[in-house]
């Protein structure tokens, strides 16, 4: 199986931050990698697919790149409804996509 | 709009057994990459199972034989029958389609349902 690990755990930052968030692929993995954000209560929601591809209708301050195995999601001005916990998925080995373990975003 | 509801969560025993329910609309499930993922209190996702083809099925190892996942054509609906649960199986349960794509294949879940908990505990 595929490992994916993700750093940092938690960030605090403020409003009109810039966030990095990495993860990591316990193997190559190409391109297929894939960026949720969910939060308290709600469905995971789709941000980035493809490594750097940005879903439909997501605000082009979030950003993605990488490939084989570093992986990087940026915000480059954080809002409020940003705070969020964000996971990245690996979709290189059907049918066992795993997740990274989260990144929380919180309020410095 | 796409849009998938899930149902049938709740309070079991462990041994027990329970349905879910996932009913879409705005795309047909039978034509679809269709999959549960969970959540566990406090803990990231965890892919559970996925359904697509003809019927073909595929199991995390942590509910293989347990669980049975399935679909209902004429109601566009998938299900999750859980047996033998556990206290590990406590979650909430995600129902989400998985995009596909015909060079790579399946990818990316999208949509997600909103999710339906399950409870296992005496």
């Amino acid at each position: 199986d595929i490992q994916m690990t993700q750093s940092p755990s938690s960030v605090s930052a403020s409003v009109g931050d810039r966030v990095t968030i990495t993860c990591q692929a316990s193997q190559g993995i190409s391109s297929w990698l894939a960026w949720y954000q969910q939060k308290p209560g709600k469905a995971p929601k789709l941000l980035i697919y493809a490594a750097s591809s940005l879903q439909s209708g997501v605000p082009s301050r979030f950003s993605g790149s990488g490939s084989g195995t570093d992986f990087t999601l940026t915000i480059s001005s954080l809002q409020p409804e940003d705070f969020a916990t964000y996971y990245c998925q690996q979709a290189n080995s059907f049918p066992g996509f795993t997740f990274g373990p989260g990144t929380k975003v919180d309020i410095k | 709009e796409v849009q998938l509801v899930e149902s049938g969560g709740g309070l079991v025993q462990p041994g027990g057994s329970l349905r879910l329910s996932c009913a879409a609309s705005g795309f047909t499930v039978s034509s679809n990459y269709m999959s549960w993922v969970r959540q566990a209190p406090g803990k990231g996702l965890e892919w559970v199972s996925v359904i697509y083809g003809g019927g073909s099925t595929y199991y995390a190892d942590s509910v293989k034989g347990r669980f049975t996942i399935s679909r209902d054509n004429s109601k566009n609906t998938l299900f999750l029958q859980m047996n033998s649960l556990r206290a590990e199986d406590t979650a909430v349960y995600y129902c989400a389609r998985i995009d596909y794509d015909f060079w790579s294949g399946p990818n990316w879940f999208d949509p997600w349902g909103q999710g339906t908990l399950v409870t296992v505990s005496s």
